[in-house]
């Protein structure tokens, strides 16, 4: 099994804040790696697939970079609607394994 | 416009049996993998299992966590997937989505809205 892990697991931010995000993968998954942010009580919402492909209609300030099993979610100026739970996955295989998730807080 | 909708949740007693529906629309539902995924309440999410396409075998994959008491099918003549959940843990209590599986990799542009599955005596 592929194990996911994210850090930090909470992250406190202001407004305008560069904000990153690592993923760290207990194999190598090459570049399959999605992002999600997700809100209370929403289904997650795909921000990043094949580890730095912005997904359609997501903002540009979402970048995402890494590939083995190092990667990084970079929100380049934080806003308000991004105060949020971000979760990688890896889809190396099958079985689509998640990260347990950073929350994104207001400082 | 994708939609997925989730239906059949609700509360069952442990050891008891639950039927999960994933009725999808505006697109050709035959040609997509559906996966289910789970999050239990307050924590992260855990993919549960997978259906492919008739075209990539219509074969089946489970998580380790409910393999051999979950079974997942499809019956795209009416654009739905089931999840029939046996032998429920209390372990099992979480909200139930269904996703749309992405012709690059098994990753997931489109999620339903959910369903509360609460297992408790």
């Amino acid at each position: 099994d592929i194990q996911m892990t994210q850090s930090p697991s909470t992250l406190s931010a202001s407004v305008g804040d560069r904000v990153t995000i690592t993923c760290r993968a207990s194999q190598n998954i090459h570049s399959w790696l999605a992002w999600y942010q997700q809100k209370p009580g929403k289904a997650p919402k795909l921000l990043m697939y094949k580890a730095s492909s912005l997904e359609s209609g997501v903002p540009s300030r979402f970048s995402g970079s890494g590939s083995g099993t190092e990667f990084t979610l970079t929100i380049s100026s934080l806003q308000p609607d991004d105060f949020a739970t971000y979760y990688c996955q890896q889809y190396n295989n099958y079985e689509a394994t998640f990260g347990q998730g950073t929350k994104v807080e207001i400082k | 416009e994708v939609q997925l909708v989730e239906s059949g949740g609700g509360l069952v007693q442990p050891g008891r049996s639950l039927r999960l529906s994933c009725t999808g629309s505006g697109f050709t539902f035959g040609d997509y993998g559906i996966n289910w995924v789970r999050q239990a309440p307050g924590k992260g999410l855990e993919w549960v299992s997978l259906i492919r396409s008739k075209v990539s075998g219509g074969t089946t994959e489970y998580a380790a966590s409910v393999k051999g008491r979950f079974t997942i099918s499809r019956d795209d003549s009416q654009n739905i997937a089931y999840l029939q959940m046996n032998s429920l843990k209390t372990e099992d209590t979480a909200v139930y989505y269904c996703t749309r599986k992405n012709y690059r990799g098994n990753y997931f542009g489109y999620w339903g809205q959910g369903v509360l599955v609460t297992v408790s005596s």
